[in-house]
């Protein structure tokens, strides 16, 4: 019930493209979504985070879509570029109370080809 | 603003032995969290401190511990290590610790051998 599920695991993108990665979760209880961009060696840095009450958040060519009744949330990466490519989680957290803990998904691997 | 700084940035040690790693978070964030990162099981929560209290802590052994200082910074023990705990570690700070942005410093690695 504490897992977030995240595929797919590895993707591959032309330069200019779109790139979707999706997300499951079975914890009702979550409440909070961020998604985290990770560049090699680099530490995870959040890209962008979302709350059940709206279904989509937008920032640049980032996009969120959150289903709230699927229990499913996903990222699109518009007009992808070479520059985009690291590992992506989607993550989530239960309750303010439950302080400073990020559940991750298993990550995704984005490659943008130029 | 500086970010989150983390020593040292590669370990290797043996089986047995214990290893001591550290966290300096953004100044005036006072929540530092421990993130355990692997190829096989990801991204995985340690613990949580604020003002010098540990307030969450996640499914590790009892090898695995911390504790913060009065300046916010924040070290984790691994006692006993064994050559599963091989492993990138990351902490991540914020202001709160609740429901906001956590930011993550470079991580330590750590190889046991």
């Amino acid at each position: 019930q504490q897992q977030v599920k995240q595929s797919p695991q590895s993707l591959i993108v032309q330069k200019g493209g779109i790139s979707i990665i999706n997300c499951a979760y079975e914890n009702t209880a979550f409440d909070y979504f961020p998604w985290y961009q990770q560049f090699p060696g680099k530490g995870p840095a959040l890209l962008i985070a979302i709350r059940p009450d709206v279904s989509e958040k937008k920032e640049g060519r980032f996009t969120i879509s959150f289903n709230k009744s699927a229990k499913q949330f996903s990222l699109h990466i518009m007009d992808s570029q070479p520059g985009d490519s690291a590992t992506y989680f989607c993550a989530a957290s239960d309750r303010p109370g439950n302080t400073g803990k990020l559940i991750f998904g298993q990550g995704t691997t984005l490659q943008v080809k130029p | 603003k500086a970010g989150v700084t983390q020593t040292p940035r590669y370990l290797i040690k043996t089986r047995g032995q214990q290893v001591t790693l550290s966290c300096s978070p953004i100044s005036g964030h006072r929540s530092v969290s421990w993130y355990q990162q692997t190829p096989g099981q990801g991204l995985q929560f340690l613990f949580e401190y604020f003002s010098e209290t540990q307030r969450n802590k996640g499914n590790f052994p009892g090898r695995f511990s911390g504790r913060q200082f009065s300046n916010s910074r924040s070290e984790m023990n691994v006692s006993t290590l064994e050559l599963g705990d091989s492993a990138l570690y990351l902490c991540a700070s914020s202001f709160s610790g609740s429901q906001e942005t956590q930011y993550f410093g470079p991580g330590t690695r750590l190889l046991v051998l």
